[in-house]
């Protein structure tokens, strides 16, 4: 079965600095995506970033980016010029079918605290 | 932010009582799910669904119940409900490769 691991409860990360979020998964597939959502308080679940493993670039999406290590089933998430708007709990999550459907597997989550 | 809605958004409640959380979207999307979230946890599937008249029990066992009657609504209903039952619900839709999350019910069972 699959699994998600964020080790990090908690980080905090000065105003306009650049923070690192970590992320490993262990899998037997070959082909499957990897996501990272932002959960604000009180607000809804977004989507940060995908990843589809067949591809060896990293995405990008603006200020987030992701090292996506697949020997090593690592997939981190990076934000740079962080901004108060950002503090969140962020979630990794591993994409999977099984029994015919797609099915999401998430991480613990990590608290990010920007400070002004 | 994506079109998938869900009322009550807050909910306290005495226990035994039977309880229905709503879940609409409006993007025709087939694939439904809801997950339980205890306070900065993490999402534990609880149902799924994969069109209508298809309902699966998720990853994580749960007294709930679900219905896919139309494919724009997924409610979520409890037939007794507990202090355990205590948790934020949320509800998700699938479309390709990405999930769009609901607001979330939090639900208090007294």
């Amino acid at each position: 079965a699959q699994t998600v691991t964020q080790s990090q409860p908690e980080m905090s990360v000065q105003e306009a600095e650049t923070v690192t979020l970590s992320c490993t998964y262990d899998t037997s597939e070959s082909d499957y995506y990897l996501f990272w959502y932002k959960q604000p308080p009180s607000r809804q679940m977004i989507l940060v970033i995908r990843q589809e493993a067949y591809k060896q670039q990293n995405a990008t999406e603006n200020r987030f980016s992701v090292n996506f290590q697949k020997a090593a089933k690592s997939f981190s998430l990076k934000i740079s010029d962080s901004q108060l708007g950002d503090a969140a709990m962020y979630f990794c999550a591993y994409r999977t079918f099984t029994s015919g459907t797609y099915k999401y597997i998430f991480g613990t989550g990590t608290r990010l605290k920007v400070l002004a | 932010e994506a079109d998938i809605y869900q009322t009550p958004r807050y909910l306290v409640i005495g226990t035994g009582k039977k309880i229905t959380l709503e879940c609409s979207q409006t993007m025709g999307h087939d694939k439904m799910y809801w997950y339980q979230q205890d306070p900065g946890m993490e999402l534990h599937l609880i149902h799924y669904s994969y069109g209508v008249n298809s309902t699966e029990k998720g990853d994580l066992s749960s007294e709930s119940t679900v219905s896919r009657i139309r494919t724009e609504h997924f409610p979520l209903t409890l037939e007794s409900a507990r202090p355990s039952h205590t948790s934020q619900y949320l509800c998700a839709s699938t479309y390709f490769n990405e999930q769009f999350f609901g607001p979330g019910t939090r639900l208090t069972v007294l």
